[in-house]
């Protein structure tokens, strides 16, 4: 099936550092979100964002839907450790007739103190 | 108010053999849908069922099977297993069907198990 390429596919990052995180696609998307997977739990969403050039911050969050409609970043402001876990993004696309949510590969972050 | 439950959280099965795995949405919630995650195809979507009726199919063989019963709890069923459908199978619930997700909440998986 398709998915999006997120990159990096994991990082090492010290307490207190800044993260980011990107996924592209082939194709467009109408929205994108974001969304954390912690060990033993299905993900939960973090932001959505619905509109090419949108920039939308949720506390330390910001994710930004690209110009393209075929792109998104994450940032992560002073991490901390609570903040591992893999993140995915997803792309929706809704034809009227079906609606689809693809997601992307994933970036496994740690936090190290 | 309750999250959506998934039931077993554990399966081994042996290939050849089937399985049924069960999912209760949140409360309210009557869209169910399926995802498998696999560590090399990421998270893949199944099936979306809403109102009993299956309204959204991924690319899945028809091994791959599910219902929607009138409480809105699902079930989803795979026959003649075979090693790579061992995986975390997610269940995801939100209050309606076809919109953005930003309703939707994922449970803590199953995680099959196939020898």
């Amino acid at each position: 099936g398709q998915q999006l390429n997120q990159s990096p596919q994991s990082m090492f990052i010290q307490e207190g550092e800044d993260v980011s995180m990107n996924c592209t696609s082939s194709s467009i998307f109408n929205t994108w979100l974001w969304y954390k997977q912690d060990p033993g739990e299905g993900p939960v969403l973090l932001i959505a964002l619905y509109k090419a050039g949108e920039l939308t911050s949720n506390g330390r969050l910001t994710a930004q839907f690209g110009i393209t409609r075929k792109d998104s970043f994450l940032n992560i402001s002073a991490s901390i450790p609570s903040d591992v876990g893999i993140y995915f993004c997803a792309g929706f696309q809704n034809t009227g007739t079906a609606s689809k949510l693809t997601f992307g590969t994933g970036t496994r972050l740690q936090v190290t103190l | 108010k309750a999250g959506v439950t998934q039931t077993p959280r554990y399966l081994i099965k042996t290939r050849g053999q089937q399985v049924t795995l069960s999912c209760s949405p949140i409360s309210g919630h009557r869209s169910v849908s399926w995802y498998q995650q696999t560590p090399g195809q990421g998270l893949q979507f199944l099936f979306e069922y809403f109102s009993e009726t299956q309204r959204n199919k991924g690319n899945f063989p028809g091994r791959f099977s599910g219902r929607q019963f009138s409480n809105s709890r699902s079930e989803m069923n795979v026959s003649t297993l075979e090693l790579g459908d061992s995986a975390l199978y997610l269940c995801a619930s939100s209050l309606s069907a076809g919109g953005v997700p930003i309703t939707q909440y994922f449970g803590p998986g199953t995680r099959l198990t196939v020898l």
